[in-house]
């Protein structure tokens, strides 16, 4: 039961270097997001997606890219890499609306 | 646009003691859920403690219990005989009828 696996781990990026960061579960959520975490900011939406074919904008999403081909995978891009990107994301995806979130190891990110 | 606000970057609490974090939240949905999630240093993400806002009952599960305010969107988290392990981040969250977003945080030091 492997839940939400993400990857990679740990990641060093140069400033305008692409890449997607990777999310996949295995519960049949409809329900999948990604998160970035920064001291004192807390966990902030970046986009999220109710159901395969659907995605939206959370509260930061400049910059960032998702798409929802399956119910199982939710990739973020980052088009061009910025030192502000640096951070923790998280992949989190859960079923019902009551339901709690299943997060993720984490990637933390360095873009230099 | 929903908010969480945590207006205690940090709190300290003795060992044994109680201790109540504060949770505001903005909305304008009537029907919605709160949770408060536990980080600790592992990064892992934790559930606390969930909250219908239909229900008024106040959730509770064995040391933690929560004030749930609906009229001043209020949902603060009561931790009872406060144990070392207790010490983590801890973040409060909203879901509404579609995405889920995160407070600050609010780091929780136990001391012996």
């Amino acid at each position: 039961n492997a839940g939400v696996t993400q990857t990679p781990k740990f990641q060093v990026l140069k400033t305008g270097q692409s890449m997607t960061l990777q999310c996949a579960q295995d519960m049949n959520h409809e329900y999948m997001s990604w998160y970035r975490q920064d001291p004192g900011m807390g966990l902030r939406l970046i986009h999220y997606s109710v159901g395969a074919g659907i995605t939206d904008q959370g509260e930061v999403p400049n910059g960032y890219n998702v798409s929802r081909s399956t119910t199982e995978d939710f990739p973020l891009r980052l088009l061009s890499a910025a030192p502000s990107q640096t951070s923790v994301y998280f992949c989190a995806s859960c079923g019902t609306a009551n339901s709690p979130l299943h997060f993720g190891n984490g990637t933390r990110l360095t873009v230099t | 646009a929903q908010t969480v606000t945590q207006s205690q970057p940090e709190m300290s609490v003795q060992e044994a003691e109680t201790v109540t974090l504060s949770c505001t939240y903005d909305t304008s949905e009537s029907d919605y859920y709160l949770f408060w999630y536990k980080q600790p240093p592992s990064r892992q993400m934790i559930l606390v403690i969930r909250q219908e806002a239909y229900k008024q009952q106040n959730a509770t599960e064995n040391r933690f219990s929560v004030n749930f305010q609906k009229a001043a969107k209020s949902f603060s988290l009561k931790i009872s005989d406060s144990q070392l392990g207790d010490a983590a981040m801890y973040f409060c969250a909203y879901r509404g009828s579609d995405k889920l977003v995160f407070g600050a945080g609010t780091i929780l030091r136990v001391k012996s």
